[in-house]
């Protein structure tokens, strides 16, 4: 069974500091995709960033990066320099990879970590 | 370029009672997914369609129905509402024709809040 932990429920930093967001995940697919996913007030969720089982190279999109570690079944994510407008619930999900017998994916969500950067 | 787009965006039931909501696939995609995410709480994968059919479900009882039409769009239909279906729904999106990863992002839309007294 697939299972997504954000351990931190909420997060205060001040404006311009840097934050990670943790997240740990359970699979045992060999191949599966990771996402990061933000929530604000207006309830849409907006898609950050995705990154699969088969790279663990690490990147920098701007002021956001991830930290990706199968050894630890890991996937942080950490935003550089905060602002205001980051202030959101931000959720980590799983994806299995669609097969041919199985065309279907069943992304699990982990339960959210609410981000508040204070100016 | 449309995204997601979903209605209504409030609606409000009494127990018992059956709902019906509708959600637009952004252009140029044919999967649609529904979520259940209840207050303060991670969204719950409820079914997938393609094509018209049912091609993955989650854990949600048969009260839980819905459809796809063939330009794409969806309805989701909850029968014989409990209080505990008071929740925002999803509806997401993407490409699901051929076995490219790639295409495996989801696009959400805003949601509809459903409010059962």
């Amino acid at each position: 069974a697939q299972k997504v932990t954000q351990a931190q429920t909420e997060i205060s930093v001040v404006e311009k500091e840097d934050v990670t967001l943790d997240c740990v995940y359970e699979t045992r697919d060999t191949t599966y995709y990771l996402f990061w996913y933000k929530q604000p007030p207006s309830g849409e969720l907006v898609f950050l960033i995705r990154r699969n089982s088969f790279d663990e190279q690490n990147e920098i999109s701007g002021r956001y990066s991830w930290n990706f570690q199968k050894s630890t079944s890991s996937f942080n994510f950490t935003i550089t320099a905060s602002q205001v407008v980051d202030s959101a619930v931000y959720f980590c999900a799983l994806s299995e990879a669609p097969h041919r017998d199985n065309y279907g994916q069943n992304f699990v969500f982990g339960p959210g970590t609410r981000l508040s950067v204070l100016p | 370029d449309a995204g997601v787009t979903q209605s209504p965006t409030h609606l409000i039931k009494t127990r018992g009672q059956q709902v019906t909501l509708r959600c637009s696939p952004k252009s140029g995609h044919d999967t649609v997914s529904w979520y259940q995410q209840a207050l303060g709480q991670g969204p719950q994968f409820i079914f997938q369609y393609y094509e018209e059919e049912e091609r993955q479900r989650g854990n949600f009882p048969d009260r839980f129905s819905g459809h796809q039409f063939p330009n794409y769009s969806s309805e989701l239909n909850v029968n014989a509402l409990l209080l505990g279906d008071s929740a925002l729904y999803l509806c997401a999106s993407s490409l699901g024709t051929d076995l490219d990863l790639a295409k495996n992002i989801q696009y959400f839309g805003a949601g509809t809040r459903l409010s059962v007294l």
